[in-house]
């Protein structure tokens, strides 16, 4: 079936250092990647998305990198600060309607 | 983010019980979703809605019931409840096709 995988499940890094998570998607046909901020009890939010006709984009410390051909895009958060800490999720577009897959996410740790 | 609203906060239940969650926006968006959230699976879509009386599967919709009669509306049934079905149910809603999604604050259902 379709489905987007992640990787690492979880991760620690040292406050200052980089983190960079990854994902894969099954689909040719998505177009809109989209990764989600869960922290502990809250809802996810959007921090950033990138769409198939571009293949990268940033904003501030995070940015988002998208290979099609490979079909894989990561997510990279610089100088890490203990507030990033939380599970990040990826997500694609699937088939042809307006749906989302998610990967299983990445528990990120920043260790101040 | 206060325009998505999800009752009620927690839900306990007996196997076998119907259960339903709400969701309501106030944005009048026209997309609107169910994701379960379980451990080592990330968020997974149950259905999800493109407009009221406008709705389609998502991966694991078995078990479990939706309707849209008003575009601010989108409740979920679980018409027999199981152990299986317990989880954290989120709601979400976006503007329009393939943009950001918004998120409520999440439903926790125990079912014993």
């Amino acid at each position: 079936g379709e489905n987007v995988e992640q990787h690492p499940s979880t991760l620690s890094v040292q406050e200052g250092d980089s983190a960079v998570i990854k994902c894969t998607y099954s689909d040719s046909a998505s177009n809109y990647f989209p990764w989600y901020k869960q922290e502990l009890g809250k809802r996810p939010q959007l921090i950033i998305d990138i769409r198939s006709n571009v293949g990268e984009k940033k904003d501030q410390r995070i940015a988002v990198t998208l290979n099609k051909t490979a079909k894989h895009f990561s997510l990279h958060i610089t100088e890490t600060q203990p507030e990033d800490s939380a599970v990040y999720f990826c997500a694609a577009s699937m088939g042809t309607g307006n749906q989302f897959y998610f990967g299983t996410g990445t528990s990120l740790t920043v260790i101040p | 983010d206060a325009g998505i609203t999800q009752s009620p906060r927690y839900k306990i239940t007996e196997t076998g019980r119907q259960v339903t969650l709400m969701c309501h926006q106030t944005w009048s968006h026209s997309y609107m979703f169910w994701y379960r959230q379980d451990l080592g699976h990330g968020l997974r879509l149950i259905y999800y809605s493109a407009a009221a009386d406008i709705t389609d599967k998502g991966e694991v919709p078995d078990g479990y019931v939706v309707s849209r009669s008003k575009t601010e509306n989108f409740p979920l049934t679980l018409e027999s409840a199981t152990r299986s079905q317990t989880s954290v149910y989120f709601c979400a809603s976006s503007e329009s096709f393939r943009e950001k999604l918004f998120f409520g604050s999440g439903t926790q259902l125990s079912v014993l």
